[in-house]
C-alpha cells in the first residue's frame, strides 16, 4: 500500500527559483527520507529527518516535518538545470529490529534554463 | 565495490521465459532489498533480507517470483514464465539493517522488457 504520497505530480520552474515539493503520509513513522532518481534508474539517498525532528538542512535542499499533520515538505533552492529529476519521500514506519521503506510516486521536477 | 551492482543492465525476453536478475551489495551491509517500478509509477516492494533472518517476501506478487540471497552478499530474483506485465525496471538496495539513522543505496537497476 502507499504510505507516502508527493504532491505535485510535476513541477516546471525557471532555473534559479526556488521548487517545494510536499510528502503525506498515513501512519506513524520513525523517520522519513527524500530521494532523487534520474532517467528512471537507481534512486539516490539526499536526506533523512527523524521523527522527533521538524527541520533540517543539506546545501540547497531543506527539510520539514509536521507529524501532527503527517507530511513533509522539501525545498530545493537556487535551482539548477541539473536538479531535473523525480523526488521521492519515503517512509520508514516499522518496527523496532526491522527496517524497510515505503515510497510514493514521486514528483517530477523541470528545471527550464 | 563502492556501490551496489546489477547485472544486467537491461534485459529482452520473451514471454514465457525464465529470468534471473542480479544484485551485490554494498560490502558490510547486512541488508538488503528488491523493489520493482513500472513506467512512471513509484517503487513496489518486492523483497527484504536482513542476515540470516527468514527474508520478507510480502512483496511478491505471485509464485512466479522468488529470490535467494548466498552467503550473506548476492542476491538472485528470478521470475518464472515471464509475462507481459512483468516489464519494469527492478531495482536493489543495500543499507545498515536496524540502523535507521542511514538511507538505502540503490543500484542502476535492471530494465526488463517482456515481449
Amino acid at each position: 500500500s502507499q504510505q507516502g504520497e508527493e504532491d505535485p505530480q510535476a513541477l516546471s520552474i525557471q532555473e534559479g527559483e526556488n521548487a517545494t515539493m510536499n510528502c503525506s503520509y498515513k501512519t506513524s513513522i520513525n523517520n522519513l527520507q527524500w530521494y532523487r532518481q534520474n532517467s528512471g534508474r537507481g534512486l539516490v539517498h539526499l536526506i533523512l529527518i527523524r521523527s522527533n525532528e521538524r527541520e533540517k538542512h543539506s546545501g540547497r535542499l531543506r527539510v520539514t516535518l509536521d507529524t501532527s499533520k503527517k507530511s513533509s515538505s522539501l525545498l530545493i533552492t537556487a535551482s539548477r538545470a541539473a536538479d531535473t529529476a523525480s523526488y521521492f519521500c519515503a517512509t520508514d514506519a516499522t518496527a523496532a529490529g526491522s527496517y524497510q521503506l515505503t515510497f510514493g510516486k514521486g514528483t517530477k521536477l523541470s528545471v527550464i534554463p | 565495490g563502492a556501490g551496489v551492482s546489477q547485472s544486467p543492465s537491461n534485459k529482452v525476453t520473451e514471454k514465457g521465459k525464465d529470468v534471473e536478475l542480479r544484485c551485490d551489495p554494498i560490502s558490510g551491509h547486512t541488508a538488503l532489498y528488491w523493489y520493482r517500478q513500472s513506467l512512471g509509477q513509484g517503487l513496489e516492494f518486492l523483497i527484504y533480507f536482513q542476515g540470516n533472518s527468514a527474508p520478507d517476501k510480502s512483496g511478491l506478487p505471485s509464485d512466479r517470483f522468488s529470490a535467494e540471497r548466498t552467503g550473506g552478499s548476492v542476491s538472485t530474483l528470478t521470475i518464472q514464465r515471464t509475462q507481459q506485465e512483468d516489464s519494469a525496471v527492478y531495482l536493489c538496495a543495500s543499507s545498515f539493517a536496524g540502523q535507521r539513522g542511514y538511507g538505502y543505496t540503490f543500484g542502476s537497476g535492471t530494465r526488463l522488457t517482456v515481449v
